[in-house]
């Protein structure tokens, strides 16, 4: 089945602690994206990318970084400079960054313990 | 700055009722407005994709409309079930350099049986 997957689906982060998160897609889809979701606020872009080996901070950069080797994989590390991590990450894909419909994984749930 | 809103935040109905839900953008330059929806601790699943061109779409009994001039969208659900209980997003996409898509903070859905 083609689609996105994220895993994995619960991931609990200590104190000072480097984590990753791993987004695989069999689309063949150009752009990925990374989102972060808070409760009562709409879905925030940490990153994306277009192109492999290529990719743009999104609203919320700070204390995440990501890499694009690969056309299928957009892993999302949480660095230890992220002060509030605790969110639901989503990632999703497109065939191209605009005008076209973007495809969601079912997300990651990291908790800060 | 551009925003999207959606109206009202949660809302609650008997099975059987067609409803509609609303979206509003600020800025009337869209690539294409999408619906999703999102059951609890899930990712997003897409609905419906109108382009700019377009004044709907339909899939079911779901419709999808939109009036760019007055920067609105408005998802129509007839006959309503609980299976259709969600939360459902509208998400509007500008392209560009952003890569973007700016996403409301969703309508919650119940539908009593």
């Amino acid at each position: 089945d083609g689609g996105i997957t994220q895993s994995p689906k619960y991931l609990f982060r200590k104190e000072g602690q480097n984590v990753t998160l791993s987004c695989e897609q069999n689309l063949n889809h150009d752009a990925m994206y990374w989102y972060r979701q808070d409760p009562g606020q709409g879905l925030r872009l940490i990153y994306y990318s277009q192109i492999v080996n290529d990719f743009q901070k999104g609203d919320i950069a700070e204390g995440y970084s990501v890499s694009r080797e690969k056309k299928e994989s957009f892993p999302l590390t949480v660095t230890s400079a992220q002060k509030n991590p605790t969110a639901f990450y989503l990632c999703a894909s497109s065939i191209v960054t605009e005008g076209t419909e973007a495809f969601f994984g079912q997300g990651t749930r990291l908790t800060v313990v | 700055k551009q925003e999207v809103t959606q109206i009202p935040a949660a809302l609650s109905v008997p099975e059987g009722e067609n409803l509609v839900l609303n979206c509003s953008f600020t800025d009337s330059a869209i690539y294409n407005l999408q619906w999703f929806r999102q059951d609890p601790g899930k990712g997003l699943t897409s609905l419906l994709l109108i382009q700019s061109s377009q004044r709907e779409q339909t899939s079911g009994r779901l419709n999808a409309s939109l009036d760019k001039s007055s920067g609105r969208s408005t998802l129509y659900i007839a006959a309503s079930q609980p299976g259709d209980s969600a939360t459902y997003l509208c998400a509007a996409d500008y392209g560009g350099s952003q890569g973007n898509l700016i996403f409301g903070k969703g309508t919650k859905l119940s539908v009593k049986p």
